[in-house]
């Protein structure tokens, strides 16, 4: 079964408005976990790391403003796409690690920005 | 050079046929490999890792070439449900556990 969970699976809002996403381990704690962003026919990109307890580690050229992280416990982590814009329309993923190497991925999250 | 190079096809092949996926990576600190599949409108899912000495699950078999700096991917006696994206990852040494992901392969099995 899921090991990692998110919600909303879709969302559609309009130009300008905040989206938040959810990202929960279900039967394990995760002190570290990723958020990736993957356009159509593009591989994903890691946007950030997501520490619990601490601020976030964002990739190059992603803006933590806009892209909020909240890891406040060991089994959530919040991606907020703040002031959203039809270009941050995006499949978004998180994953969480186990105790191994092995990363579990989330169901993904697909934004439409209109 | 991309840190991950990898052939995006798309790969046609017919039921039966055995097909093989290479990915190339740049970064001699490369530590851990892996192939994920990943379908239309999903996430990824871990196929298989891949070993220095080579690996095989079932009709999949995995190898890794430090040399050369390549891995491989083998699929044998192709099914329609192998229809995916194939996509080579890897950890980078000290890198906090995040993975690198190639552009993907994708693969149609066709009847």
């Amino acid at each position: 079964g899921a090991v990692v969970s998110q919600h909303p699976s879709w969302v559609i809002c309009k130009s300008g408005t905040s989206v938040k996403i959810e990202c929960r381990s279900l039967d394990f704690q995760a002190t570290t976990m990723f958020w990736y962003r993957q356009f159509p026919k593009q591989s994903l990109m890691l946007m950030a790391t997501s520490n619990e307890g601490s601020k976030a580690t964002y990739e190059q050229g992603v803006e933590k403003d806009k892209f909020l992280i909240n890891h406040a416990s060991l089994t959530l982590s919040t991606l907020t796409v703040t002031s959203a814009h039809p270009e941050d329309s995006s499949f978004y993923i998180c994953s969480a690690n186990r105790d191994n190497y092995e990363q579990y991925f989330g169901p993904g999250t697909r934004l439409t920005v209109t | 050079r991309k840190e991950v190079e990898q052939d995006p096809g798309p790969f046609n092949v017919p039921e039966g046929a055995t097909v093989a996926f290479n990915c190339t990576y740049s970064n001699s600190a490369s530590q851990s490999f892996f192939w994920y599949r990943q379908d239309c409108r999903k996430e990824p899912k871990l196929l298989m890792s891949v070993y220095s000495s080579g690996n095989e699950d079932g009709r999949f078999t995995a190898q890794l070439n430090r040399a050369s700096q390549y891995i491989s991917l083998l699929i044998r006696d192709s099914k329609l449900s192998d229809s995916a994206t194939y996509l080579c990852v890897f950890y980078r040494r000290g890198s906090a556990r995040q993975l690198t992901f190639g552009s993907g392969t994708q693969l149609t099995v066709l009847p």
